[in-house]
């Protein structure tokens, strides 16, 4: 069973701070990683996609992957309020199926 | 917008009877998904479509089957609900983006109820 891994939380982090969020996978052939958020009662909807070693950023958010430790993770800087929801990792495999990871919430306090 | 629509968008249903889902698009998108989503699990994926009678089982596929019999169209059908299958269903697909990769856009999804 192909498995993708996130710390449930809730993490809980002042305004301003960096919120980090982590993710491991166990299908070593996955080539596609993916950061999604999901508002109560809302979609997930794609904030971050990564698809080699290293870091991508986009504004306030940094993918990071490293492949050879299975190991993807999120980093939002100055984090607002607004940015209280759930995070999904996401892994796309083989025939392009999607796995995801059971989220992991997060509460920015103001 | 990738023009997703689900329905029913809620269903309250009893045990034993059949349930459809539909799941409809606008822009002719090949890769059609349906998942569940249940506190502590995530999103699990049930069955997925790669084209008109193309479809294969995802990680919790028992209990469900789907038909595309045109591309706009998935349907996920529950012959027989149980309580087990309460749940929000939520349909994606899947586009191809200018950097190369395929990301999944979700439907607004259905809350469905198996009393």
């Amino acid at each position: 069973q192909k498995e993708v891994e996130q710390n449930s939380g809730p993490l809980s982090v002042p305004e301003g701070a960096i919120a980090s969020l982590n993710c491991t996978y166990s299908d070593r052939v996955s080539q596609s990683f993916f950061w999604y958020r999901q508002y109560s009662g809302k979609s997930p909807e794609l904030i971050m996609s990564i698809y080699s070693n290293g870091d991508k950023e986009d504004g306030r958010f940094t993918a990071q992957l490293n492949k050879a430790s299975q190991y993807v993770s999120l980093l939002i800087r100055d984090s607002q309020p607004s940015d209280s929801a759930t995070y999904l990792c996401a892994v796309m495999g083989e025939g392009f199926k999607t796995i995801f990871g059971a989220g992991t919430r997060l509460f920015v306090k103001a | 917008d990738a023009g997703i629509t689900q329905s029913p968008r809620h269903k309250v249903t009893e045990t034993g009877t059949p349930v459809t889902l539909r799941c409809h698009q606008t822009e002719n998108h090949r890769y059609m998904y349906w998942y569940r989503q249940d506190p502590g699990h995530g999103l699990r994926l049930i069955h997925y479509s790669y084209g008109v009678k193309d479809t294969d089982k995802g990680e919790v596929s028992d209990g469900y089957s789907v038909s595309r019999s045109k591309t706009e169209d998935f349907l996920l059908t529950l012959e027989s609900a149980t309580s087990s299958q309460t749940s929000v269903y939520f349909c994606a697909i899947s586009e191809s983006k200018a950097s190369g990769a395929n990301v999944l856009t979700f439907g607004a999804g259905s809350r469905l109820t198996v009393l």
